[in-house]
C-alpha cells in the first residue's frame, strides 16, 4: 500500500535554529513529490514539485530534497513567519491518475 | 498566478439544510477539479476529482448522494452538502489542477469552514 510519513509531527525552534523536516513514502513508483505549507485555517500553498532522487529545489530558506525512500525540507535561519504546517504528498506510479497521498504533516513553530 | 478561490470562507447551517460550495480557479483554467476535506489536526482526505464535463469520481466511503459535486465549466467546480448534519462540520478545501499542466501539480483554495447545528 502507497504511504506517506512524516517527522517530526510537531518541531519548536528558536529564531535562526536551522532543522530538516522528513518525508518517507512507499509507493511502487514515484511520479512526483510535493511539499506545501499551510497556515491555520488555510488551503495549502504549493512550494515544490520532485520528480527523481537527487533532485534539489530551494526557495528563500526552503530547501527540498529528494532520495528513492524520503524527501527533506531544510529550513534554514528559520523566522517566525516560517511557523505552519508542513505537507508532504507523493503522486504514485499507476493507480488514480491524478491522486495526491498526503502525508500528516509536521507542524512547525518558530520562537522569536 | 494559479489562484483558486472559495466560497464561502465559512458557513453555519441548520441540520437538514443543504450548502453550496464554490472552488474557482481565477487565473487559469482548470480541466480537473478536487475536493478535500480535513478534520483538525489531520491531514486532507480526498473525497472526490471533478473532470469539466463528466461526472465526479468519489472516494471510497463518500456518499456521492450526499456530497454533490458539479463541475460545469474550466473555472468552476461546487460541492453541494445535502441534508447536512453535524457529523459533516469540517474543513473543505478545493484544488484544480491546471490545463495541460503536470497532474501532480494542484492548487489549492482557501477552504470553507462548515458548521452544522
Amino acid at each position: 500500500e502507497d504511504q506517506v510519513t512524516q517527522s517530526p509531527e510537531a518541531l519548536r525552534l528558536q529564531e535562526g535554529e536551522s532543522s530538516s523536516l522528513n518525508c518517507s513514502y512507499t509507493v511502487s513508483g514515484l511520479r512526483g513529490l510535493f511539499w506545501y505549507r499551510q497556515d491555520p485555517g488555510k488551503g495549502p500553498e504549493f512550494l515544490f514539485t520532485l520528480y527523481s532522487a537527487g533532485e534539489e529545489k530551494e526557495k528563500e530558506r526552503l530547501k527540498a530534497t529528494l532520495t528513492k525512500k524520503e524527501s527533506f525540507l531544510h529550513i534554514t535561519a528559520p523566522k517566525p513567519e516560517d511557523s505552519a504546517t508542513y505537507l508532504c504528498a507523493v503522486l504514485p506510479v499507476g493507480g488514480a491518475t491524478n491522486k495526491l497521498i498526503f502525508g500528516t504533516g509536521t507542524l512547525l513553530a518558530v520562537q522569536p | 498566478g494559479a489562484v483558486v478561490s472559495q466560497h464561502p470562507s465559512w458557513v453555519i447551517c441548520k441540520s437538514g439544510t443543504s450548502v453550496k460550495i464554490e472552488c474557482r480557479s481565477l487565473d487559469f483554467q482548470a480541466t480537473t477539479m478536487f475536493w478535500y476535506r480535513q478534520f483538525p489536526k489531520q491531514s486532507l482526505m480526498l473525497m472526490a476529482t471533478s473532470n469539466e464535463g463528466s461526472k465526479a469520481t468519489y472516494e471510497q466511503g463518500v456518499e456521492k448522494d450526499k456530497f454533490l459535486i458539479n463541475h460545469a465549466s474550466l473555472t468552476l467546480s461546487t460541492l453541494t452538502v445535502t441534508s447536512a448534519h453535524p457529523e459533516d462540520s469540517s474543513f473543505y478545501i478545493c484544488s484544480a489542477r491546471p490545463f495541460g499542466g503536470f497532474v501532480g501539480a494542484q492548487f489549492f483554495g482557501p477552504g470553507t469552514r462548515l458548521t452544522v447545528l
